[in-house]
């Protein structure tokens, strides 16, 4: 069984920037969160892609944004970069809708803003 | 606004000894998550308590919660070096799939 993956492990990217995020979800998953973790906090919810449609999100504005395809894997895009962006990117995934089992987690993406 | 709120944010412990990590929560969330992380790494599942009174253990750690009280704990016994990690525990938000997070509580076990 293939765990939760992500690319790139690392990116530099300077103030403006865009940037894209890729995740593939356990085998057998079809919901995919993603996760801000900035440095010494815990991760704070971004959105949640059940069957290619976002099916919840927290408190993180239009600019980032992002889709599930078919296999169930997932892109998070973050538009005009800020410093504040920097963190590590998690992505996890479940079975199900919600989080009513339990979200596997992936490596992350550690994401520098400069 | 749901807030998660661990205690100890530090906890540094010897080899041996025995400790409680408190997690309070202002949510009705029925399910509370412990994840441990090692650093540099992601999150792993530890524990996922589904209702009042529930109580898990494996090796050294015990999770328990008490949702009326709307608080967990996580207890160690004789903590090893290879327990040493950030803890976090965790309850499902308002929206589908979000969970809320503490700010995690960095054990530090010292032979």
């Amino acid at each position: 069984e293939t765990g939760v993956t992500q690319s790139p492990t690392h990116l530099i990217k300077t103030r403006g920037q865009q940037v894209t995020l890729r995740c593939s979800s356990q085998s057998g998953h079809n919901t995919v969160s993603w996760y801000q973790q900035a440095l010494g906090q815990g991760p704070q919810f971004i959105f949640q892609y059940y069957r290619e449609e976002e099916n919840g999100r927290g408190n993180f504005p239009p600019r980032f944004s992002g889709l599930q395809f078919p296999n169930y894997s997932s892109e998070l895009n973050v538009n005009a970069l800020e410093l504040d962006d920097s963190a590590l990117y998690l992505c996890a995934s479940s079975t199900g809708q919600g989080a009513l089992e339990t979200q596997y987690f992936g490596p992350g993406t550690r994401l520098l803003v400069l | 606004e749901l807030k998660v709120e661990q205690n100890p944010l530090f906890l540094s412990m010897q080899e041996g000894k025995n400790y409680t990590i408190y997690c309070n929560y202002s949510t009705t969330s029925d399910r509370l998550y412990w994840y441990r992380q090692d650093p540099g790494k992601s999150l792993e599942s530890l524990f996922v308590l589904l209702s009042n009174g529930a109580v898990k253990q494996e090796g050294r750690l015990m999770a328990s919660l008490d949702t009326k009280a709307r608080l967990s704990t996580l207890h160690i016994t004789a903590a090893v070096h290879d327990l040493s990690a950030t803890y976090f525990c965790a309850v499902d938000g308002e929206s589908q799939g979000n969970l809320i997070f503490g700010k995690g509580t960095k054990l530090s076990v010292k032979p």
